[in-house]
């Protein structure tokens, strides 16, 4: 089955406990990208990937850090955490690259909470 | 820079009705591609509809149907014969060309009744 897989799925942990969020894809996407959902804001984006080793900002990448080792793979990396990241985190998909045409899939969310 | 806006925070519509969500954008690129997503109360995030700038005829997929009006940077998401398990936060989104980024609204609750 087609699929973006997160792990974990919920965390709690404390301020400063370094974590990682993994993120994996079956399609053979090119273009990765991890996005937060906060209410009231929608969904904005941290970090996207072109291609492997080809990452770039995106509107909110402050304490926050990604790679991209291999093409199926995106883990999403908070070294210090605080507060002000809890929050629900997507990793998406698609199949090209500058195509607009192309839906993002979406795994099914990180609710991540930090004390 | 580009924008989406969604107006409604929260709509109810009675089982077995049509109900229409808005979304308008803000743009200066010709080429563009206009996304609804469906948020369950689970949380995922579920592709349901896409509108290209450059199509002639609006978007259809089953009960979902997309008014795409390019003049006036609408692209409302028409959900016909509402079911319950329609009750969810709706997403409008707009891909940028050059860094093929999704840019959201902030959604509209959406709750059926019977």
């Amino acid at each position: 089955e087609a699929q973006v897989t997160q792990n974990p799925r919920y965390l709690i942990t404390v301020t400063g406990k370094k974590l990682t969020v993994t993120c994996s894809q079956n399609m053979n996407h090119e273009y990765m990208s991890w996005y937060r959902q906060d209410p009231g804001l929608g969904l904005r984006q941290i970090y996207y990937s072109m291609n492997v080793e080809v990452t770039d900002k995106g509107d909110v990448p402050e304490g926050y850090k990604v790679s991209r080792k291999e093409k199926r793979n995106f883990p999403l990396i908070l070294e210090s955490p605080s507060p002000n990241q809890t929050s629900l985190y997507f990793c998406a998909s698609s199949k090209r690259r500058n195509r607009v045409d192309q839906p993002q899939h979406f795994g099914d969310g990180t609710r991540l909470s930090i004390l | 820079a580009q924008k989406i806006t969604q107006t409604q925070p929260g709509m109810f519509v009675q089982e077995k009705e049509a109900v229409t969500l808005d979304c308008t954008y803000d743009t200066s690129d010709p080429s563009y591609g206009l996304f609804w997503y469906k948020q369950p109360s689970s949380g995922e995030m579920i592709f349901l509809i896409y509108q290209g700038s450059y199509d002639q005829q609006n978007a259809t997929e089953g009960r979902y149907s997309l008014n795409f009006q390019k003049a006036r940077k609408s692209a409302n998401l028409v959900i016909s014969a509402s079911q319950l398990g329609d009750s969810a936060m709706y997403f409008c989104a707009m891909r940028e060309v050059n860094t093929d980024k999704l840019i959201f609204g902030t959604g509209t609750r959406l709750q059926v009744f019977p």
